[in-house]
């Protein structure tokens, strides 16, 4: 079946990295976000990136992927107190496909 | 752009009645819409995908005439969650997908839905 795990919590000090772990269970998984999500609002895409990728930086953001063991990493430098939020990892079988999320990662950011 | 709203953003209602939740994209033509439903601390569970001009796509365990859903316009579905129960309450989240852009779904901000 489909699932898609995260730890709960991750709380760090502004200006470390923090990284956000995720693992999943379907192989057939072509495509895996991760969203952003602040409190009472919606979810905002910060990155995506396809199966038969390794790693993909955007800023301050690199997503790392490995395949062989269904690892989804998000890797945020230079964190900031704004980046507070929960963390969600998603993924689909197809382009514009059905999303399976994991649970979240709330994350932490203390001055 | 890629803009979704939802309307209302709360509503608290009593039980046995019913609430239409609306869903727009503002600036692109959605095709598909997805709602979700999101319990808090929890992940969000897809219910039910729905394609412009035909019927909606229901999750399994998804009960398709209590979440009545409508999507009969290219920038609008709605989501009625008819003979409401407390159980219902919950943080419903829709979301679009413009038919030029489909890597991505834009989602709106939510409707927390309280039903005593």
């Amino acid at each position: 079946g489909e699932d898609v795990e995260q730890s709960l919590f991750l709380s760090v000090r502004e200006g470390d990295s923090s990284v956000i772990n995720c693992t999943y269970t379907d192989s057939s998984s072509t495509y895996l976000y991760w969203y952003k999500q602040e409190p009472g609002a919606g979810l905002q895409l910060l990155t995506y990136i396809f199966s038969n990728m390794d790693m993909k930086q955007d800023q301050r953001l690199t997503v790392l992927l490995n395949k062989k063991d269904k690892h989804l990493s998000l890797r945020i430098a230079d964190t900031q107190t704004g980046d507070s939020a929960i963390y969600f990892c998603a993924e689909s079988k197809n382009q514009g496909g059905k999303l399976i999320f994991g649970q979240g990662t709330e994350l932490s950011v203390k001055p | 752009g890629a803009v979704v709203s939802q309307h209302p953003s709360r509503v608290i209602c009593k039980s046995g009645t019913s609430v239409k939740i609306e869903c727009r994209s503002l600036d692109f033509q959605a095709t598909t819409m997805f709602w979700y439903r999101q319990f808090p601390k929890q992940s969000l569970m897809l219910m039910a995908t729905s394609n412009e001009g035909s019927k909606a796509t229901y999750e399994q365990g998804v009960e398709k005439d209590k979440f009545l859903i409508n999507h009969a316009s290219l920038t609008l579905s709605t989501l009625t969650v008819t003979s409401a129960h407390p159980e219902d309450s919950s943080f419903y989240i829709c979301s679009a997908q413009s038919r030029t852009d489909t890597y991505e779904q834009y989602f709106g901000p939510g409707t927390r839905l309280t039903v005593t």
